[in-house]
């Protein structure tokens, strides 16, 4: 199974507003990440939080991390038309092997 | 350069057919990856190459084939395919350093089988 589970599946919100997505986990990491992939496109790297960072930023994201809970959100603020993609979290699961979480599919109405 | 090439961008092939898929990168990458994705699923790991070495199959079928020549290029040999290969395929590249395995994905070859 997917180390990395997400909710919601689907997020549908207008231009402006905010989103956000969230992240389950089931082992312990080292580190956690997000990508984003457009339509039937390769994936782009958002983000990188250690497992000893509670939050980091990146211009309109906002990551947080809770390893009690093996939970992460992704916050996009002030959400743009061209946000609209699907968003994976993504667990390394020994040295190499990324995997990745079912993924969040975000529209974003103009 | 940041960016990982893959070529083609689409290809359809028959189950009898034979075809290559390939990859590039010059960000000095020293591991490279391949990844199946079907439609609205996240992507699936396939092979992982470390300093031109196979280092991870995650059990895929002989009809897939990898190969990496040199330390930019990476190669996925098809043969015999199903139609339930049908996929995007995905190539990525990192550094190899622990705690650090940020990928760069190239933008997929979409495969169809008939």
């Amino acid at each position: 199974s997917q180390q990395g589970e997400e909710d919601p599946q689907a997020l549908s919100i207008q231009e402006g507003e905010n989103a956000t997505m969230n992240c389950s986990y089931k082992t312990s990491i080292n580190n956690l990440q997000w990508y984003r992939q457009n339509s039937g496109r390769g994936l782009v790297h958002l983000i990188l939080i250690r497992s000893n960072e509670r939050e980091k930023h990146s211009g309109r994201l906002r990551v947080t991390l809770d390893t009690s809970k093996k939970s992460s959100s992704l916050l996009i603020t002030a959400s743009r038309a061209a946000d609209t993609a699907s968003y994976f979290c993504a667990t390394l699961k020994g040295a190499q092997k990324l995997v990745f979480g079912q993924g969040t599919r975000l529209t974003i109405n103009p | 350069d940041t960016e990982v090439t893959q070529t083609p961008k689409h290809l359809v092939m028959g189950m009898t057919n034979k075809k290559s898929l390939k990859c590039e990168q010059h960000m000095g990458h020293r591991a490279m990856y391949w990844y199946k994705q079907k439609a609205k699923k996240p992507p699936e790991l396939m092979f992982v190459y470390s300093y031109e070495k196979l280092s991870i199959n995650e059990s895929v079928p002989s009809r897939f084939s990898p190969e990496c020549p040199n330390s930019s290029l990476l190669n996925l040999h098809l043969h015999a395919l199903q139609p339930e290969d049908s996929a995007l395929y995905l190539c990525a590249s990192s550094q190899v350093l622990a705690g650090n395995n940020e990928q760069f994905f190239g933008p997929g070859t979409r495969l169809t089988v008939l």
